[in-house]
């Protein structure tokens, strides 16, 4: 059970836009802590892709976008291309369990 | 360029230990505080350990206190995981990862870059 909660599963088709929803509590990202998403092809190591709920790293598409509000965080992907389908985790700091903490993984899948 | 580039994986018998290695290059090392995340097969991310740039101050996941044990030697810009009374449940891909606050730590801390990661089976 993991402390942020994400959708199992996405689709959508070459184009389309998609987003995935990332929700925590007063203790996360309620607390004012930022969310941060990695993205995870089949096989390889999490790559950054949002930090500080809205900033892209240098070389990330700006298909990619993040939000915050509340004890809620977003990840909206526009333009979906075949290659996006990967697993996506949002990651916070809880201040209850003082530690970092991740949502448990949205598989994406381009129809 | 910055990277992270784990080894000393491999199969434990339950009970067994095994020490992971992470090598980092292309950035300051000792200024960044370091953190071990895990992922079981098939299964998401977990947070397992992390250390301060020093090396005084060490963290640990519940479960894994007492078992494992986080080091770090700056001279050699190597982290390290010293893991021991090792459990099924610990068999995963570790990853090293170098965290990273910007301007403001208050708001918390992200992961950048992480290693390819190493896997520990565990199994008799």
């Amino acid at each position: 059970q993991s402390v942020l909660t994400q959708p199992p599963s996405v689709s959508g088709a070459p184009g389309q836009r998609v987003t995935i929803s990332c929700t925590g509590s007063s203790s996360n990202i309620g607390a004012t802590y930022d969310v941060h998403w990695y993205q995870q092809l089949p096989g390889t190591a999490p790559k950054l892709l949002i930090y500080g709920n809205i900033h892209r790293p240098s070389g990330v598409p700006d298909r990619f976008s993040g939000s915050k509000s509340g004890t809620s965080a977003s990840l909206a992907i526009t333009g979906l291309q075949a290659e996006d389908e990967a697993d996506y985790y949002c990651q916070s700091y809880d201040s209850s369990l003082s530690v970092a903490v991740f949502g448990g993984g949205t598989k994406l899948t381009v129809l | 360029e910055v990277q992270l580039a784990e080894s000393g994986g491999g199969l434990v018998q339950p009970g067994g230990s095994l020490r992971l290695s992470c090598a980092a290059s292309g950035f300051s090392f000792s200024t960044y505080v370091m953190h071990w995340v895990r992922q079981a097969p098939g299964k998401g991310l977990e947070w397992v350990s992390a250390i301060s740039g020093p090396g005084r101050d060490t963290y640990y996941t519940d479960s894994v206190r007492g078992r494992f044990s986080i080091s770090r030697d700056n001279s050699k810009n190597t982290l390290y995981l010293q893991m021991g009374s090792l459990r099924t449940e610990d068999m995963a891909v570790y990853y090293c990862a170098r965290a990273f606050c910007g301007s403001d730590c208050s708001r918390g801390y992200w992961f950048d870059p992480w290693g390819q990661g190493t896997l520990v089976t565990v199994s008799s």
